[in-house]
């Protein structure tokens, strides 16, 4: 079935540095979500993109929705302790039937 | 607190058996939807509910069956019990009938099949 790819799997920043990963598909996606899991915790919606270039911020976090429909983006700045935890993207495909999350990038933040 | 409510919270049974996971959904939401996450597998759309009816389907076994009530709250029925059947089963909800529109997570049931 359909992958979201997410790379890097894992990440071990420095507290205050900026981090960047991404999220790519062999499909067309409409929408991009953008989801934290923090252990034994549900994940927890963080940015929603809903037009193909869209860039949202929400705090310290900034994600872009690619043009080719086929990838986003996701930046945190200045990290913190608490940005650790795994990171998702997700959507539907286009034909909105079917839900996929990607594999997800694990954060860690060294104070 | 996402307002999302899952019980129980840890599930503990043996193989061939059958559980129900039981999830109420955030006040005002009206489809409900099932994953399951493993760690070789990630998470997994399971199925969606809206207002009653099945909305979408993913990669459900026949062997699991959910439902969704006329109080809106939803259950999965898991049978026949494997050991690869142990994973967090995780219920979400959203005010929209689409699969694309922003879902809040509840904690999650965490199955162990011995």
């Amino acid at each position: 079935g359909q992958q979201l790819n997410q790379s890097p799997q894992s990440m071990f920043i420095q507290e205050g540095e900026d981090v960047s990963m991404n999220c790519t598909s062999s499909s067309i996606f409409n929408t991009w979500l953008w989801y934290k899991q923090d252990p034994g915790e549900g994940p927890v919606l963080l940015i929603a993109l809903y037009k193909a270039g869209e860039l949202t911020s929400n705090g310290r976090l900034t994600a872009q929705f690619g043009i080719t429909r086929k990838d986003s983006f996701l930046n945190i700045s200045a990290s913190i302790p608490s940005d650790v935890g795994i990171y998702f993207c997700a959507g539907p495909t286009n034909t909105g039937n079917q839900f996929y999350f990607g594999t997800g990038t694990s954060l860690t933040v060294i104070p | 607190d996402s307002g999302v409510t899952q019980t129980p919270k840890h599930l503990i049974t043996a193989t061939g058996q059958r559980v129900t996971l039981r999830c109420s959904p955030r006040s005002g939401d009206l489809s409900v939807y099932w994953y399951q996450q493993s760690l070789d597998q990630g998470l997994q759309f399971l199925i969606q509910y809206y207002n009653g009816e099945e909305r979408a389907k993913g990669n459900i076994l026949e062997r699991f069956s959910a439902q969704q009530f006329p109080d809106l709250h939803s259950e999965l029925n898991l049978s026949s019990l494997e050991l690869g059947d142990s994973a967090l089963y995780f219920c979400a909800s959203s005010v929209g009938r689409g699969v694309d529109t922003e879902a809040f997570f509840g904690q999650g049931t965490r199955l162990t099949v011995v």
